[in-house]
């Protein structure tokens, strides 16, 4: 597609709830990112992906956080048991290669957790 | 390591303005360093980027940026500000060595508001 694009846009879960957050990157694109955006801060890293292989998952808070893209291509990321701490605009960015400077961004979901 | 401090989380400047957003790095290398732009609901988009060459870089919407390696710096400005410049600009420092490669990291935004 011509943008990177995340769904759902919105999305509200009770605590303890799962979810999964979607990310379908700019096609072609080898490396994408998944960044979390709390209230009020710049985005933090979450995990990187370079095709289907998950080179780096050192942001994620806990092992409650997953990401998967086995088809290099879209990618989730799955929250178990979310926490209202969790609450946040997840952010997916994608980039032709790795370094690949200034990497397109979605425009991410927002998810509260009540 | 990589970090970023941007200085004041508010800023705001009359339509017509000189717009001035202050950054600073960290960083143990020869940075890559970009600023974004996020309008609300939205995504974050790319204004400018600096990696290597010129240390002054032009961007998007007349916005420019100067890298000062002395002062490890890279202040964004406008030099006149417009009503749809009202947004939150982050600045980011690429890492491109060692086991964070490819990793952004963000400072804490600041927040433009541009007055009629």
């Amino acid at each position: 597609g011509a943008g990177v694009s995340q769904s759902p846009r919105y999305k509200v879960a009770k605590r303890g709830q799962d979810v999964a957050l979607r990310c379908d990157p700019i096609s072609g694109h080898v490396s994408l990112f998944w960044y979390q955006q709390a209230l009020g801060q710049g985005p933090e890293f979450l995990t990187y992906f370079q095709n289907e292989a998950q080179l780096d998952k050192s942001g994620l808070p806990s092992d409650r956080f997953f990401a998967e893209r086995p088809e290099g291509s879209v990618s989730t990321l799955k929250i178990q048991r979310t926490q209202q701490e969790d609450s946040a605009v997840y952010l997916c960015a994608s980039s032709l290669t790795t370094g690949t400077y200034g990497y397109t961004f979605g425009s991410g979901t927002r998810l509260t957790v009540v | 390591a990589q970090s970023v401090t941007q200085l004041g989380s508010h800023v705001s400047v009359s339509e017509g303005a000189l717009v001035l957003l202050r950054c600073n790095y960290s960083s143990s290398v020869p940075p890559y360093l970009f600023w974004y732009v996020q309008y609300p609901n939205q995504g974050l988009q790319l204004l400018l980027k600096y990696t290597t060459g010129a240390t002054l870089v032009k961007g998007i919407n007349g916005f420019e940026a100067e890298f000062k390696k002395s002062e490890t710096s890279f202040h964004l400005t406008k030099p006149s500000a417009h009503m749809s410049d009202a947004a939150e600009y982050f600045c980011a420092v690429l890492n491109m060595g060692g086991s964070t490669l490819g990793r952004l990291y963000f400072g804490r935004g600041t927040q433009l508001t541009v007055w009629p």
